[in-house]
């Protein structure tokens, strides 16, 4: 069965460096999704794209955020300079054009520590 | 402002009762309301999906029940497995504000424990 895939599944970084956080959606789908969840707490909204442009975003994903499509499979978020608060699981979800019940599709996330 | 309680941080029941989970939500009109699965280090797994006009919704051992007057989805899982330990979580999609296609909004989970 496709399912989403997440690189890498942890990334460690130094306050202040950017990461770029990757997923590869499920090939037919449309819609994609970013979220994240802080240890502990709920999933929170980041984002979310559709015809490669942003169709709405949190008010988490400040400037210092930013996704792309780059190509027909990646789906990228690219966090500019790293705050210790951007620690969490980054998820990635999509929706399939033909799914009659808005079923996201999430990956299995990236755990990303800001040192 | 808009707010989604699960009002059990944690539940724990017998194998082979029924597990009875709870979301309510407030200043929001949604359109679908999902149950997720999510097991520790994972991303969360679609279970059902609800909609507004839906009063109830099986699938295999599970059932919601989406009560708009009350603003509350009940989950149920009967005969429950200890393989059903997991957090559930729900989430409410749509409504108003001209909210996006597909953006969730999710309660803090339901941790469930299902004993031997």
């Amino acid at each position: 069965e496709p399912e989403v895939t997440q690189t890498p599944s942890h990334q460690v970084t130094q306050m202040g460096q950017e990461v770029i956080l990757r997923c590869v959606p499920i090939s037919n789908h449309l819609y994609f999704y970013w979220y994240r969840q802080i240890l502990g707490q709920k999933v929170e909204f980041l984002v979310s794209f559709y015809n490669n442009e942003i169709s709405e975003k949190s008010e988490i994903f400040d400037d210092q955020f930013s996704v792309e499509r780059p190509d027909g499979s990646n789906f990228t978020l690219k966090i500019r300079s790293t705050k210790l608060e951007d620690s969490a699981m980054y998820f990635c979800a999509s929706i399939s054009p033909k799914s009659s019940y808005n079923e996201q599709f999430f990956g299995p996330g990236t755990r990303l520590t800001v040192l | 402002s808009q707010k989604i309680e699960q009002n059990s941080e944690a539940l724990n029941i017998q194998e082979g009762k029924t597990a009875t989970l709870t979301c309510n939500y407030t200043n929001y009109s949604p359109a679908y309301l999902q149950w997720y699965r999510q097991d520790p280090g994972r991303g969360p797994v679609f279970l059902l999906l609800i909609r507004e006009n839906e009063k109830e919704k099986r699938k295999e051992r599970l059932k919601v029940t989406f009560d708009t007057t009350l603003k509350q989805s009940l989950f149920h899982i009967t005969a429950s497995q200890p393989a059903d330990s997991a957090t559930y979580l729900c989430a409410l999609e749509g409504g108003a504000g001209g909210t996006s296609y597909g953006k969730l909004t999710f309660g803090q989970g339901t941790i469930l424990t299902v004993h031997p």
